[in-house]
């Protein structure tokens, strides 16, 4: 069974620019969240997608917002990067609703912003 | 709102000694809580869970955790530490929203885990 799978793995942009990052979750998987990972704000929770709707949000500027797929399939994007967007994001996935479900991550994308 | 304390930064044992990393939560409600490790550049993966009955859960990589709620701990445990341990280990709390328990995490700052040989 494969894992979630995130493309590209790094990506460099510059100040300005915008970008969009994907992921795949597992098969099956409905739920798809994103967190951004940095040394000086560690892991933070920034959306959640279920059955192509957003329903958790984390506190993140407007710039950040995300979409999913029929397929499960989420992408992330970013507008008008800032240097402090520059940080590693990683995408989870797991089995619909209930009590008893775990979050899979994927090795996560890369962004270098200069 | 829930949040999570992993005191330590950093923490340095032996290879084969033996390992606690402490992890300490707030939540409301029932918490569930999961410990991940990261390697360098690399995602976050599960080593093990707890949603319910037994406090003492058993993981993966012969790691083990213990819930004590009258404490709000969930401690992370090993009895003989390799090297390949060496790695960043997460604390998260799981919150009940409506799309399940594992979609919004909350997690700790990290312990960095090193081994000498």
């Amino acid at each position: 069974k494969a894992g979630v799978t995130q493309t590209p793995r790094y990506l460099i942009k510059t100040r300005g620019q915008q970008v969009t990052l994907s992921c795949s979750p597992i098969s099956g998987h409905r739920s798809v969240s994103w967190y951004q990972q940095t040394p000086g704000q560690g892991l933070q929770f920034l959306f959640e997608y279920f059955s192509e709707t957003q329903r958790n949000k984390g506190n993140f500027p407007g710039r950040f917002s995300g979409r999913q797929f029929s397929n499960s399939r989420s992408e992330m994007n970013v507008s008008t990067l800032e240097l402090g967007d520059s940080a590693l994001y990683l995408c989870a996935s797991s089995l619909n609703r209930g009590t008893n479900t775990e979050a899979f991550f994927g090795q996560g994308t890369r962004l270098t912003v200069v | 709102a829930q949040s999570v304390t992993q005191p330590d930064i950093h923490i340095t044992v032996s290879e084969g000694a033996s390992l606690e990393l402490r992890c300490n939560y707030s939540y409301g409600a029932t918490p569930y809580l999961f410990w991940y490790v990261q390697s360098p550049g690399q995602g976050l993966q599960l080593l093990l869970k707890y949603f319910s009955g037994d406090t003492l859960v058993q993981g993966i990589k012969g790691f083990e955790a213990e819930f004590k709620r009258s404490q709000s701990s969930f401690n992370l445990r090993k009895p003989s530490v390799h090297w390949s341990d060496a790695a960043e280990y997460f604390c998260a709390v799981g919150a009940q929203t409506n799309t399940g328990t594992a979609s919004k995490l909350t997690f700790g700052t990290g312990t960095r885990l090193q081994v000498t040989l």
